[in-house]
């Protein structure tokens, strides 16, 4: 079935990189777009960024543009979300998600970053 | 910047039909905005309840259903049953590569 597996979260001090990664299994990864997505404790669900199933094209929330890049390895069948110059209020549950035509189909877990000095 | 606005926090007696609504605030939520709705519980991740405006996503019981009400996209359940007590999430898509969520709703069954 189809699984998509974060991993990458931690505790970093503010002003530091983080790379974060989903692996995906259990569908043909290339065929798909994935987005970040990203949940602040007690807070809602915003969206962080898209990437086209083959990487031509990439889109930003306002708040990560220009600090965060997302990316992927289709020869890896995994995404990541580069992560730079992070602020505390970046600190939140990271899920990755395939794009489906045009709505998320699975999601991920969730993978915590906390941003803390 | 545009919003998309949910219900603060909402109840229904169990059995009873609830409808959650999806806006802007500014402009009308139509289907070319795809809209979706993911049904969240506490430390859980979201799960995919309705997409494309009224498409039940696969396993979703038939007492969830979309649409589009007036200027709003719309979530009703009908029968609410205590396992259906969640946050509940609609997401749009703005065009140019860029979605939005709304702020979701807390739904408390009782």
């Amino acid at each position: 079935q189809v699984q998509l597996v974060e991993s990458g979260g931690g505790v970093v001090q503010p002003g530091t990189s983080l790379r974060l990664s989903c692996a995906a299994s259990g569908f043909t990864f290339s065929s798909n777009g994935m987005h970040w997505v990203r949940q602040a404790p007690g807070k809602g669900l915003e969206w962080v960024a898209l990437i086209w199933y083959d990487g031509s094209n990439k889109y930003y929330a306002d708040s990560v543009k220009g600090r965060f890049t997302i990316s992927r390895d289709n020869s890896k069948n995994t995404l990541y979300l580069q992560m730079n110059s992070l602020r505390a209020e970046d600190t939140a549950v990271y899920y990755c998600a395939r794009l489906s035509d045009w709505w998320i189909d699975c999601w991920g877990q969730g993978t915590l970053v906390t941003v803390s000095s | 910047q545009t919003v998309v606005t949910q219900e603060p926090p909402f109840s229904v007696s169990p059995g009873g039909t609830v409808t959650l609504t999806c806006g802007l605030s500014s402009g009308s939520v139509s289907t070319s905005h795809y809209p979706s709705w993911y049904q969240q519980t506490p430390g859980q991740a979201p799960r995919t309840l309705i997409y494309n405006t009224n498409t039940r996503s696969s396993g979703v019981p038939d007492r969830f259903s979309g649409s589009i009400l007036g200027n709003k996209a719309a979530l009703t359940i009908t029968g609410a049953q205590a396992d259906d007590e969640s946050d509940y999430y609609c997401v749009l898509y703005m065009g140019s590569g860029i979605w939005v969520f709304g702020g979701g709703t807390k739904l408390t069954v009782l």
